[in-house]
């Protein structure tokens, strides 16, 4: 089975920061790629597909790039409502595996 | 309204089953495929289970492999997920979602609002 590697574990940075979360697939996944939000308590929320495809609502500093095994998702400037795990999913077939998340917090 | 409710948990001792369900409204539910996904306290999101729209096609993740059955209903528009010889580390909040349809391969666009499940003695 294809795994899901997301890099780093957490991350704090300031408000108005630059962050990047790297998700890589053990084998070439097409833009089969997803990314997930999970504010504490909360059910996750669809923020991107096919790798860079934002979902209706999403604020446009988010954006997600990558194909085949190497993806990223960017925060230009990071808000403090933006506090949550992120998680990258694949969806091309077979097992949907999550990676392990990216808690994002505010320093 | 467009939505997926699960219903089913609860507090169980090891060893024993619990069959979950999720019913969905709002949509046409006989044209995606559904999906379990559950949550350890404190811990990430672990696909667990798929269903194809028609019922034809499942996976299972190997840490419920013959033990969780899911199933459908489209006439109830209703997802099942009986799980059997529980064990602790079963413990979890379990979600139901929606993803990929018939024709095109989809992200999970659609969840409900989880429901508990505690495996303790």
């Amino acid at each position: 089975d294809i795994q899901m590697t997301q890099s780093p574990s957490s991350l704090s940075a300031s408000v108005g920061d630059r962050v990047t979360i790297t998700c890589r697939a053990s084998q070439g996944i097409s833009n089969y790629l997803a990314w997930y939000q999970q504010k504490p308590g909360k059910v996750p929320k669809l923020l991107v597909s096919a790798a860079s495809t934002l979902q209706t609502g999403v604020p446009s500093r988010f954006s997600g790039s990558g194909s085949g095994t190497d993806f990223t998702l960017t925060i230009s400037s990071l808000q403090p409502e933006d506090v949550a795990t992120y998680y990258c999913q694949k969806y091309d077939s077979g097992p949907r595996t999550f990676g392990q998340g990216t808690k994002v917090e505010i320093k | 309204q467009v939505q997926l409710v699960e219903s089913g948990g609860g507090v169980v001792q090891p060893g024993t089953s619990l069959r979950l369900s999720c019913v969905a409204s709002g949509f046409s539910f006989s044209t995606y495929a559904l999906y379990w996904v559950r949550q350890a306290p404190g811990k990430g999101l672990e696909w667990i289970t798929t269903m194809s729209y028609d019922g034809h096609t499942v996976f299972y993740a190997d840490s419920v492999k013959g033990r969780f059955t899911i199933s459908r209903d489209n006439s109830r528009n209703t997802l099942f997920l009986q799980m059997n010889s529980l064990r602790a580390e079963d413990t979890a909040v379990y979600y139901c979602a929606r993803g990929s349809t018939m024709s095109v391969r989809l992200p999970f666009d659609m969840w409900g609002q989880g429901t508990i499940v505690t495996v303790s003695s």
